[in-house]
C-alpha cells in the first residue's frame, strides 16, 4: 500500500496549515499522523483520523475520506516547524505500519 | 511510565552485522501489544523495518525481510534486531517504538547507526 503527501508548506505564524496524505481508498482504513522535529523522536498528533492524544491541542484536526486524509494545523506557531508523516496499517500484504513520504512546514 | 531506549554499535563496516537492542520499561511485551522497529535515513522519510507481538509473531518489510531477524527475551524486557550484509544505504537512525493498536504510541529516542568503510 502506497501514501502519497501534499508538497512542503511555508505558513506564517497564526496561520493554518493542511497537510494531506492520498491512497488509494484511504478513507476505508485508519490513519494516523505524526510529528517529528530534527533530534527527536516523532510524536502522534492524530490517531484514527481524528483523534488526539493526550497534551495535544485543538489546533491539530484530522479528517480521513476517500482517497486522501487531511491533517490541519490551526493558529500555526513556531515550535509547529516540523515533519509530519501520515500513517496506515497495511492489512493485506505486508501487515504492518506503512508510512507516508512526509511534510516540512516551516513557519516563516 | 512508558518508556524505550535503543542501544547498538554507532559505527560499521560495510558487510558488517547489526544487532540492536530495544529496553522496554513501564510494560512487558505480553497481551496484545508489538514493538516494532523504523528508521529513518538522513533526510529521509521514516521506514518500517519489522515488528514483534506479545505472542512471537513477527513481520518483516519485504524489503528488507532477507536481512532480518527480530527477536524478544522477556526475562530481560528487551527486543533485538538483527540486519545482515550493512552498507552505507542503511546508515541512519533506528528507532523502536510501542504498538498498542495500529500506530506508535511510544517512541524511543532513537540512535544513530553509521556505515563506512
Amino acid at each position: 500500500y502506497v501514501l502519497t503527501q501534499s508538497p512542503p508548506v511555508s505558513v506564517a505564524p497564526g496561520q493554518s496549515a493542511r497537510i494531506t496524505c492520498g491512497g488509494r481508498n484511504i478513507g476505508d482504513k485508519r490513519v494516523h499522523w505524526y510529528q517529528h522535529k530534527a533530534g527527536q523522536a516523532p510524536m502522534v498528533v492524530v490517531y484514527e483520523d481524528r483523534y488526539r492524544p493526550s497534551g495535544i491541542p485543538e489546533r491539530f484536526s484530522g479528517f480521513n475520506s476517500g482517497d486522501t486524509a487531511t491533517l490541519t494545523i490551526s493558529g500555526v506557531g513556531a515550535g509547529d516547524e516540523a515533519d509530519y508523516y501520515c500513517q496506515v496499517w497495511d492489512t493485506d500484504t505486508v501487515h504492518g505500519p506503512v508510512f507516508g513520504p512526509g511534510t516540512k512546514v516551516t513557519v516563516l | 511510565q512508558i518508556t524505550l531506549k535503543e542501544s547498538g554499535p554507532t559505527l560499521l563496516e560495510p558487510t558488517q552485522t547489526l544487532t540492536l537492542t530495544c529496553s522496554l520499561s513501564g510494560f512487558s511485551l505480553t497481551s496484545g501489544v508489538a514493538v516494532a522497529w523504523i528508521r529513518q535515513p538522513p533526510g529521509k522519510a521514516l521506514e518500517w523495518l519489522s515488528l514483534i507481538y506479545w505472542d512471537d509473531t513477527k513481520r518483516y518489510s519485504p524489503s528488507l525481510e532477507s536481512r532480518l531477524i527480530i527477536t524478544k527475551d522477556i526475562p530481560k524486557n528487551q527486543v533485538v534486531l538483527t540486519m545482515t550484509k550493512m552498507s552505507p544505504d542503511d546508515t541512519g537512525t533506528y528507532f523502536c517504538g510501542y504498538i498498542g493498536d495500529s500506530w506508535v504510541n511510544y517512541w524511543g529516542q532513537g540512535t544513530l547507526v553509521t556505515v563506512s568503510a
